[in-house]
């Protein structure tokens, strides 16, 4: 079994959706969870992290994380072209991150 | 601010040839590094890190290797590429900021292609 599993979509939606992105994973002692942004060709970017369960905001996304389901997800708001990457997700018990494969989204405008 | 600089931006080798990658980090002291590589619709796998000098953890068996000689510098190597190396290899950092929030930064990244 695999560490992180994360669906690699593609997820197309139209401009002004809500985005659900989602990521499972089986070890119970990840402490951070990260969700990254990707560009074509770039090196990815950090978004948001969490520590421990719970949920965080910043602007138009929000990080959730479910322990005891081992969920967890990134919400987009109001999604915007400039939103168009592959978000990937990550978790860490201290020095060693696990990634999953990330989801490619596209938002039409 | 922290920055990670790699290069090359972008490699073409011959199979059989050795390599050389280097990433180097300013803005930090004593920083976690770390190696991965990301191939065509794959996630970021996790090649080696580093916490200090000298210090390499491996996590894949594979004809790479890694070295830490200073402790802003980490260099990935092979003496003999395969096909299968070829992909985008990313040097990052991992640690606390000053205000205790998590950060990580990624290099630039170099693109390998083995021919």
């Amino acid at each position: 079994q695999k560490e992180v599993e994360q669906d690699p979509g593609p997820l197309s939606v139209p401009e002004g959706a809500i985005v659900s992105l989602n990521c499972t994973y089986s070890n119970s002692a990840f402490q951070y969870f990260m969700w990254y942004r990707q560009y074509s060709r770039k090196g990815p970017e950090l978004l948001m992290y969490t520590y421990s369960s719970g949920n965080k905001e910043d602007g138009r996304f929000t990080a959730q994380v479910d322990k005891s389901s081992k969920y967890i997800s990134l919400f987009i708001r109001d999604s915007q072209p400039s939103d168009s990457a592959t978000y990937l997700c990550a978790m860490t018990t201290g020095n060693q991150f696990y990634f999953g494969t990330g989801t490619s989204l596209t938002v039409i405008p | 601010s922290q920055t990670i600089h790699q290069w090359p931006a972008t490699l073409v080798q011959p199979v059989g040839s050795p390599l050389s990658l280097e990433c180097t980090v300013e803005g930090t002291s004593n920083p976690n590094l770390y190696w991965y590589r990301q191939a065509a619709g794959r996630g970021l796998q996790l090649l080696f890190y580093s916490v200090g000098i000298g210090q390499i953890s491996s996590e894949v068996p594979q004809n790479l290797s890694a070295s830490r000689p200073q402790d802003r510098q980490f260099i990935l190597s092979s003496k003999k590429l395969l096909l299968s190396d070829s992909g985008f290899y990313l040097c990052a950092w991992w640690g606390f900021g000053t205000s205790g929030r998590v950060e990580q930064f990624f290099g630039p990244g170099t693109r390998l292609t083995v021919l």
